[in-house]
């Protein structure tokens, strides 16, 4: 079966950095997003990996590792308004995103 | 570029009365339309797919009688809500993906749906 395992909440200080760990289980793989979804309204795009290795945007990196079947999200420099939940979608062998419930991340001040 | 708008919004209507919510691809071609439903603190979960001038392809336990999807241009895509019940009160949001690559789905804001 398709599967994905993400601590369901954490907490974070703002200005401090958090990592969010992925573990997947799809049918083929044809890589992996991380969306950030806010209450209350649509996800938005974070990051899309396809290789191994570290991918780096501004505050927000992601990094992939296929043959462990792994992924994080490393956040830096946390802002108040990153609170949100964070969702690790891979995308199976027929292009299908495989959506969990994601990790609720709470910033604190 | 890659905006996709979705109307209305929100929307309050009556049980055993119908809704109908646009999905619009703004400035790329959608070959290929997603539909899901979200309830409150749940994961996403695709109801259907969607391709230009074909049926829609439902995911198991979604009522096609029920959600009809039409899929009529290249830049819209409408899902109807038929006779509506409170049950079917949740976040229905789109997602449309360009016909010049496979991967990246765009998403609309979604609709928020009250069924009284």
């Amino acid at each position: 079966g398709q599967n994905i395992d993400q601590p369901t909440e954490m907490t974070a200080t703002e200005g401090a950095i958090v990592q969010i760990n992925c573990t997947y289980q799809t049918s083929g793989f044809n890589g992996l997003f991380w969306y950030q979804q806010h209450a209350g309204e649509a996800p938005t795009f974070l990051s899309y990996n396809v290789l191994d290795g570290l991918e780096e945007k501004g505050r927000f990196s992601s990094f992939l590792s296929r043959s462990k079947g792994y992924s994080y999200l490393l956040l830096k420099e946390l802002q108040m308004k990153d609170s949100a939940s964070y969702l690790c979608v891979p995308m199976d062998s027929n292009y299908q995103l495989i959506w969990g419930a994601g990790t609720k991340l709470i910033i604190k001040p | 570029g890659a905006v996709v708008s979705q109307h209305p919004s929100w929307v309050i209507c009556k049980s055993g009365t119908s809704v109908k919510i646009e999905c619009r691809s703004l400035d790329f071609q959608a070959t290929t339309m997603f539909w899901y439903r979200q309830f409150p603190k749940q994961s996403l979960m695709l109801m259907a797919t969607s391709n230009e001038g074909s049926k829609a392809t439902y995911e198991q336990g979604v009522e096609k009688d029920k959600f009809l999807i039409n899929h009529a241009s290249l830049t819209l895509s409408t899902l109807t809500v038929t006779s509506a019940h409170p049950e079917d009160s949740s976040f229905y949001i789109c997602s449309a993906r360009d016909g010049r690559d496979h991967y990246e789905q765009y998403f609309g804001p979604g609709t928020r749906l009250t069924v009284t």
